[in-house]
């Protein structure tokens, strides 16, 4: 297996515009994760999903972030519209509900100027 | 939620020496989990103690979870270079995994 793919790697755009970030999870894994990582907050868990449902939403933080993922194979982190302090590393990871340990991908790192 | 400190937060280190880095909660954990992640990298997991009081090794890694299952400990012995990254512990509530804040190690070579 691949592993999680997170796509793009890097991302520079500027305020006000929308930005999608997408994640393959490992195949068979039932979890999903999104995190963003800044220095100062740390790693954050934003959503996660499980059989493709949403779970816990409760650290997204605005409305202006959503989260979907429309089948086993793919979900994708939209911001809309993003601002400078959205600039962040955010990792997609997934997990098989067996075995709670979390595989991450490489992340996407999102700079909004 | 639950909550879980790291302490210290940056650990400098003479290559060759042993250093420990510590996970405390103030509530009761279930199991716990480490995770290191290198300088521009992702978390990798590396090991989870359940029970109380559980001792695990890998190669020059010694982790440690406390008796009442309140801490958690990672010993390296004589430290590499190779070991230069950010030690992160978690804990789950369910399947949502909580990370501290980490472990930044150097190491002085």
């Amino acid at each position: 297996d691949a592993g999680v793919i997170q796509s793009p790697r890097h991302e520079v755009t500027e305020m006000g515009q929308e930005v999608t970030l997408r994640c393959k999870p490992i195949s068979g894994h039932d979890y999903l994760f999104w995190y963003r990582q800044t220095m100062m907050r740390g790693l954050e868990l934003l959503i996660y999903f499980n059989n493709n449902v949403p779970i816990d939403d409760s650290g997204m933080p605005e409305d202006r972030f959503s989260a979907k993922m429309p089948n086993a194979s793919f979900s994708t982190l939209k911001i809309q519209p993003s601002e400078p302090r959205d600039s962040a590393v955010y990792f997609c990871a997934s997990s098989h509900s067996g075995a709670n340990v979390l595989t991450f991908g490489a992340g996407s790192r999102l700079t909004v100027l | 939620g639950q909550q879980v400190m790291q302490i210290p937060q940056y650990q400098h280190v003479q290559e060759g020496e042993d250093f420990t880095t510590y996970c405390n909660s103030s509530t009761t954990l279930s199991n716990i989990q480490w995770y290191k992640q290198r300088p521009g990298g992702h978390p990798v997991f590396l090991i989870q103690l359940v029970k109380s009081g559980e001792v695990k090794k890998q190669k020059r890694l010694t982790f440690q979870f406390g008796e009442a299952k309140k801490n958690s400990s990672l010993h390296i012995t004589a430290t590499q270079t190779t070991d230069v990254g950010t030690y992160f512990c978690a804990i789950s509530n369910d399947y949502k995994l909580s990370f501290g804040a980490g472990t930044t190690v150097t190491v002085r070579a």
